[in-house]
C-alpha cells in the first residue's frame, strides 16, 4: 500500500504553546487530506478535510481558528494546533487519498500522540 | 440510526476459527466499502477495499458485500492472536465527497 508519514509521532508541549503536525504522502500526490482525532476507546473523528491549493473544509464543532490546516503541496498537509489547552489532548491522525490507481483509498498516517501539560 | 453501524465486541474467538465481523450503513446509494483494522495506540490500516456485491478474497481476509440488504463483512480465516485489534468498517456516502465515515469498531479477541 500506499505510505504516509506524519510527523511527530508524539509531542509534549505547555499550555497556551502551539504545535504543528505533518502528514506527507511519500509515493503518490494527495489532492485531499484529512484529519481525524481519536481519545482513548473511542472511534475516529474527522475534524476536516484538507484540500490542495484551497481551504480546507471543518467539521461541524471544530474550530477553524484553533485547528489550522495548510495544505500547500501535492504532498503536505499540516495541522496545527494553537494555543493549546489540556482538553486538546488526544490521538491526531491523518489520511491521504490516492485518487489514482490506489483506487481513491484513504491511506493512514502513523499518527501523533499530543500531551498537553 | 447511524450511518454505519457495527457491533462493538469485543468478539472472542479460540485461535484457528473463523472470525466473521459485520457491518451495515444506511445509505442506499454507497458504493465504496473498506475495513481498516487498528492495533492498540497505532493507526488504522487499510486490510480490503470492496466495491461490487459477491465476495472479495486476500489471502485469510474475505469481504462480503450486499448492497440490497446495505450490509458488508469481513470474515478471517484461520484466526491467530496477531489478529486481535479493532476493526473498523468505511463507507464512502453519497454526498460525502470523498471523506469516509466510519463505524465505532468490532474488538475482536483470538484466543489461545
Amino acid at each position: 500500500g500506499a505510505v504516509v508519514s506524519q510527523h511527530p509521532s508524539w509531542v509534549i508541549c505547555k499550555s497556551g504553546t502551539s504545535v504543528k503536525i505533518e502528514c506527507r504522502s511519500l509515493d503518490f500526490q494527495a489532492t485531499t487530506m484529512f484529519w481525524y482525532r481519536q481519545f482513548p476507546k473511542q472511534s475516529l473523528m474527522l475534524m476536516a478535510t484538507s484540500n490542495e491549493g484551497s481551504k480546507a473544509t471543518y467539521e461541524q464543532g471544530v474550530e477553524k481558528d484553533k485547528f489550522l490546516i495548510n495544505h500547500a503541496s501535492l504532498t503536505l498537509s499540516t495541522l496545527t494546533v494553537t494555543s493549546a489547552h489540556p482538553e486538546d489532548s488526544s490521538f491526531y491522525i491523518c489520511s491521504a487519498r490516492d485518487g489514482g490507481k490506489g483506487g481513491n483509498i484513504q491511506y493512514f498516517g502513523a499518527g501523533t500522540r499530543l500531551s498537553v501539560l | 440510526q447511524k450511518e454505519v453501524e457495527q457491533n462493538s465486541g469485543p468478539l472472542s474467538v479460540p485461535e484457528g476459527a473463523i472470525a466473521s465481523l459485520n457491518c451495515t450503513y444506511s445509505d442506499r446509494g454507497s458504493q465504496s466499502f473498506f475495513w481498516y483494522r487498528q492495533y492498540s495506540g497505532k493507526s488504522p490500516e487499510l486490510i480490503m477495499s470492496i466495491y461490487s456485491n459477491g465476495d472479495k478474497e486476500d489471502g485469510r481476509f474475505t469481504a462480503q458485500l450486499n448492497k440490497a440488504s446495505q450490509y458488508v463483512s469481513l470474515l478471517i480465516r484461520d484466526s491467530q492472536p496477531s489478529d486481535s485489534a479493532t476493526y473498523l468498517c468505511a463507507v464512502r456516502l453519497t454526498g460525502g465527497g470523498n471523506k469516509l465515515t466510519f463505524g465505532t469498531g468490532t474488538q475482536l479477541k483470538v484466543e489461545l
